[in-house]
C-alpha cells in the first residue's frame, strides 16, 4: 500500500487565490512527522512546511499552512495568495519512526495570471 | 555554504557500464540517503545510511550499491548500467534523529540527471 498519496497530478489556479494540494497519507505508527516540498522546474527541493502527528495546531510558514486531519489521515498543504513563483511540483513526504522519508508522487501547480 | 553537492549533473551511459555519483555534504549530518525521482512515481529511496560504516537498503535497492567510509561522502555506484535505471538522483542529507517527531527536514543536492542508452 502506498504510504503517501496525492490524487491531484496536476492544478491550476488563478494568480491571489487559494489553492489546496491534497494529501492523504498511510500509517499505523502514532508518531510521525509530515512535510511538504516544493520543486521548481530548476529541479531543487525545497522544504515548506512540517506538521508532526502530536502537533495540536495546524503548522503555518506564511503563506503556506498544513490543514492536518489526523482521524481522516490528510494533511492538505494550503497556498494563500498564490503567486506566479508557486508554480512547481509539490511533493508531500512522511517520516516515521527513524530517518526514511517517504514521498507521494507529487501535484503540478500552475498558477495563471 | 555548499550543503549537499553531488556530482556530475548531466550523464550518458551506456548499457552495461559502470559509474558512481557522488554525493558530499558539509553540515556533519549522521543521515544520507539516495533517491530516484521518474515521472508519475514520486521520489523512491534507494539506500540510506545513519551513520559511517553503516548503510541499509531503501524501496528500490536493486542494480545499487553504496558505501559510507566517511560522514561526509556517499557514493551511489551503478555496476552495470540498464536503461531502467535513467532517472534523476538526488541525495539528501539530514540530522539522524530517529523520533519521526522530529520537524528536521532532509536537505538535497541539486540532483544528477542520468540517462543509459
Amino acid at each position: 500500500a502506498q504510504k503517501i498519496t496525492q490524487t491531484q497530478p496536476g492544478m491550476f489556479v488563478q494568480e491571489k487565490e487559494a489553492v489546496t494540494l491534497d494529501c492523504t497519507y498511510d500509517t499505523s505508527d502514532p508518531s510521525y512527522g509530515l512535510f511538504w516540498y516544493k520543486q521548481p522546474s530548476s529541479g531543487e527541493m525545497i522544504f515548506l512546511i512540517y506538521q508532526g502527528s502530536y502537533d495540536q495546531q495546524n503548522a503555518t510558514e506564511g503563506r503556506y499552512s498544513l490543514n492536518f486531519q489526523k482521524a481522516r489521515k490528510s494533511a492538505n498543504l494550503v497556498i494563500s495568495a498564490s503567486q506566479l513563483g508557486d508554480s512547481a511540483m509539490y511533493f508531500c513526504a512522511m517520516r516515521e519512526t527513524g530517518n526514511q522519508f517517504y514521498f507521494g508522487t507529487g501535484t503540478s501547480l500552475t498558477v495563471i495570471p | 555554504n555548499a550543503g549537499v553537492t553531488q556530482t556530475p549533473k548531466f550523464q550518458v551511459l551506456k548499457t552495461g557500464q559502470s559509474m558512481t555519483l557522488q554525493c558530499a555534504q558539509d553540515m556533519n549530518h549522521e543521515y544520507m540517503s539516495w533517491y530516484r525521482q521518474d515521472p508519475g512515481m514520486g521520489l523512491r529511496l534507494i539506500h540510506y545510511s545513519v551513520g559511517a560504516g553503516i548503510t541499509d537498503q531503501g524501496e528500490v535497492p536493486n542494480g545499487y550499491n553504496v558505501s559510507r567510509s566517511t560522514t561526509e561522502d556517499f557514493p551511489l555506484r551503478l555496476l552495470s548500467a540498464a536503461p531502467s535505471q535513467t532517472s534523476v538522483y538526488f541525495c539528501a542529507s539530514g540530522q539522524n534523529y530517529p523520533a519521526a517527531q522530529s520537524g528536521n527536514t532532509i536537505y538535497f543536492g541539486e540532483g544528477s540527471w542520468l540517462t543509459v542508452v
